[in-house]
């Protein structure tokens, strides 16, 4: 099947620790974003990377990093320095021609 | 920096209502506005929309875009609780080369619910 994926659907991580979420597309798309929701509020973006070895920060990227090192796959680790990190994060990607098209999300909380 | 309002923030219908949904925006070099539907989990693509006064229909739900007055409006007729959901409005922009890659700027969504 032809698609987004993220895991793991949920995640708890304890202060302090750093920890990664996984975005795989088989979509063929050059563009990958992540964003991040909070309860009641839209999508803000963090990094987003419109190709290989390159990417660049949204409008929220402190504490987070990203790397693109292939095309399938935008990887996000979430930092220590992050301090308020309990939040939904959703992944997309999109091709030149139609609009983002996003993966099931992951849920993040800090204990 | 740019800037995309929904309105309203929220919504209570019945079943069988028609609804609007609105959404402003102001963004440097637009390329698109582009509808969600948002329910329990990711949001699922609806409409993208280019060219202004063109409507773009999928069943009950249409759309369509004003570029001059800078706005879009979601319509859903005849709507069902199934309709339930978050509906979030984004702009993209064209990034500085000129390519279709612009980052998207959301709304902060419209939860709309739909009673039996």
């Amino acid at each position: 099947d032809g698609g987004i994926t993220q895991s793991p659907k949920y995640l708890f991580r304890k202060e302090g620790q750093n920890v990664t979420l996984s975005c795989e597309q088989n979509l063929n798309h050059d563009a990958m974003y992540w964003y991040r929701q909070d309860p009641g509020q839209g999508l803000r973006l963090i990094y987003y990377s419109q190709i290989v070895n390159d990417f660049q920060k949204g409008d929220i990227a402190e504490g987070y990093s990203v790397s693109r090192e292939k095309k399938e796959s935008f990887p996000l680790t979430v930092t220590s320095a992050q301090k308020n990190p309990t939040a939904f994060y959703l992944c997309a990607s999109s091709s030149r021609v139609f609009g983002q098209f996003f993966g099931p999300g992951t849920r993040l909380t800090v204990l | 920096e740019d800037k995309v309002v929904q309105s309203p923030l929220s919504l209570v219908v019945h079943e069988g209502d028609t609804v609007t949904l609105n959404c402003s925006y102001e963004v440097t070099n637009f390329r698109s506005l582009l509808w969600y539907k948002q329910e329990k989990k990711a949001p699922t693509f609806l409409f993208m929309l280019t060219s202004s006064g063109i409507e773009k229909k999928s069943g009950r739900l249409s759309s369509i875009l004003d570029k001059k007055e800078l706005f879009s409006i979601l319509n859903i007729t005849a709507t069902q609780t199934g309709d339930s959901a978050i509906y979030l409005c984004a702009v993209q922009r064209f990034n500085a080369g000129g390519t279709s890659y612009g980052k998207l700027t959301f709304g902060q969504g419209t939860i709309l619910t739909v009673h039996p």
